[in-house]
């Protein structure tokens, strides 16, 4: 079954920039888009990167998108770190019959 | 105004039944891909099934034969019909419409599975 790993935890200074990544477990992450959802304490999902590298309207700039298909990873990088960029974040992506699939989440402080 | 709010969550004891709804306005149900994903309690998010605009479905194998999704159009209501729930399936189910524009995602609503 394919699986997606992130970091549990990962921490940094307002300000900074931060990376998340999310490696696959088999095949290549390129395969199918990455997806990368923000979840703030108490609340719902919400989306920051879609396709890989896309930002849906109202999302800032500061959040961007990668994928590196030599190592089957997808990373997510967070910069000029905010406050309220604390919160848990989620790669999804898609199994070979479409399925999805989330990674176990990271749960980003800022310090 | 996309906006996605669920009901039908609540207490509920093991092998029963439980219908969530999941109310849309903004868009049309019947034209979209729709999903369900739960996320038990300090746990992660898990995918529970989706609902193709053509109208295949597919399940995670944890809810398959037990759980059911569905539509209203004329309501613009997407269902999730959970059968024999398990206290394993005690979460927060979330609806959420996938477009090309991204994930939007409802608040959710809680089941809890417990006697």
């Amino acid at each position: 079954n394919f699986m997606l790993t992130q970091p549990h935890s990962v921490s940094e200074s307002p300000g900074k920039t931060v990376t998340i990544s999310c490696t696959g477990s088999s095949g290549s992450i390129a395969s199918n888009y990455v997806q990368w959802y923000q979840q703030r304490p108490g609340g719902a999902p919400t989306t920051v990167i879609y396709e890989d590298n896309q930002r849906p309207s109202g999302v800032p700039d500061r959040f961007s998108g990668s994928i590196d298909s030599s190592s089957s990873s997808a990373s997510l990088s967070i910069s000029g770190l905010k406050p309220e960029d604390e919160a848990d974040y989620y790669c999804q992506s898609y199994d070979s019959n479409n399925r999805w699939v989330f990674g176990g989440g990271t749960k980003l402080t800022v310090l | 105004e996309v906006q996605l709010v669920e009901s039908g969550g609540g207490l509920v004891q093991p092998g029963g039944s439980l219908r969530l709804s999941c109310a849309a306005s903004g868009f049309t149900v019947s034209s979209s891909y729709m999903t369900w994903v739960r996320q038990a309690p300090g746990k992660g998010l898990e995918w529970v099934s989706f609902l193709y605009s053509g109208g295949s479905a597919d399940y995670a194998d944890s809810v398959k034969g037990r759980f059911t999704i569905a539509r209203d159009n004329s309501k613009n209501t997407l269902y999730l019909q959970m059968n024999s729930l398990r206290a394993e399936d005690t979460a927060v189910y979330y609806c959420a419409r996938k477009t090309t524009g991204g994930v939007y995602w409802g608040q959710g609503t809680l089941v809890t599975v417990s006697s």
